[in-house]
């Protein structure tokens, strides 16, 4: 079955610096992959979505790579801030539809002034 | 706005006890999900529903059960709770035309 792992290590940087977060998945590759975030005590927040196709997504702050011959994707924060502390998680599905998401176990980030 | 409620944020309840936990989704969504999370475990799968009275078993289903009568209402049922069911349980919606998953605040569960 697919796993997928990230950092289970929090990971901390300066205010203003690039947050880099992993993403490594094995077995087949996933018809997109997904990121979201998630503060303490609540549910996930969607923040971006990359298909297989695609190389690179950016929003606002935010950039997705995703290289499927590594079957890696990267998750950078640019300029990051406190308010961007939180737990990142990445999320797969193969069979495109929407349905039964697997989840890694997430990557905290803390951003610190 | 698109939103997700859980009947629940915190709930207490003693081993032997069935168990309801209520999600309402108000974005006409056709699928519906329950997770559990927990600590170095992540998000897991109990069951979704792509329509109404439709269910399939996500990746731990055993002890749960469900019931969607209502396109908007998901119900996740703890037949007989145990200690081991103590967890964060997560609701999320999704359109069947979008791959992006809604949730809800979660209810955090505590099986004494």
């Amino acid at each position: 079955s697919q796993k997928i792992e990230q950092n289970s290590e929090a990971l901390n940087i300066q205010e203003g610096k690039t947050a880099t977060l992993t993403c490594n998945y094995t077995n087949y590759s996933p018809a997109y992959l997904q990121w979201y975030r998630q503060d303490p005590g609540r549910g996930p927040v969607f923040l971006l979505l990359i298909r297989e196709n695609e190389k690179e997504k950016r929003k606002e702050r935010l950039k997705v790579t995703f290289d499927t011959t590594l079957k890696q994707s990267l998750f950078h924060i640019t300029a990051s801030q406190p308010a961007d502390s939180a737990t990142y998680l990445c999320a797969l599905d193969i069979t495109g539809g929407g349905n039964k998401l697997t989840f890694g176990t997430g990557t905290q980030l803390k951003v610190e002034l | 706005d698109v939103k997700v409620t859980q009947s629940s944020r915190y709930l207490v309840k003693r081993t032997g006890e069935k168990v309801f936990l209520e999600c309402v989704q108000d974005m006409d969504h056709e699928n519906m999900f329950w997770y559990r999370q927990d600590p170095g475990l992540g998000l897991r799968l109990i069951y979704f529903s792509y329509d109404v009275k439709m269910k399939e078993k996500g990746d731990i289903p055993e002890g749960y059960s469900v019931s969607r009568e209502k396109k908007e209402r998901f119900s996740l049922i703890l037949e007989s709770a145990s200690t081991n069911q103590t967890s964060m349980y997560l609701c999320a919606s999704s359109s069947r035309f979008q791959e992006t998953q809604y949730f809800g605040p979660g209810t955090r569960l505590l099986v004494l």
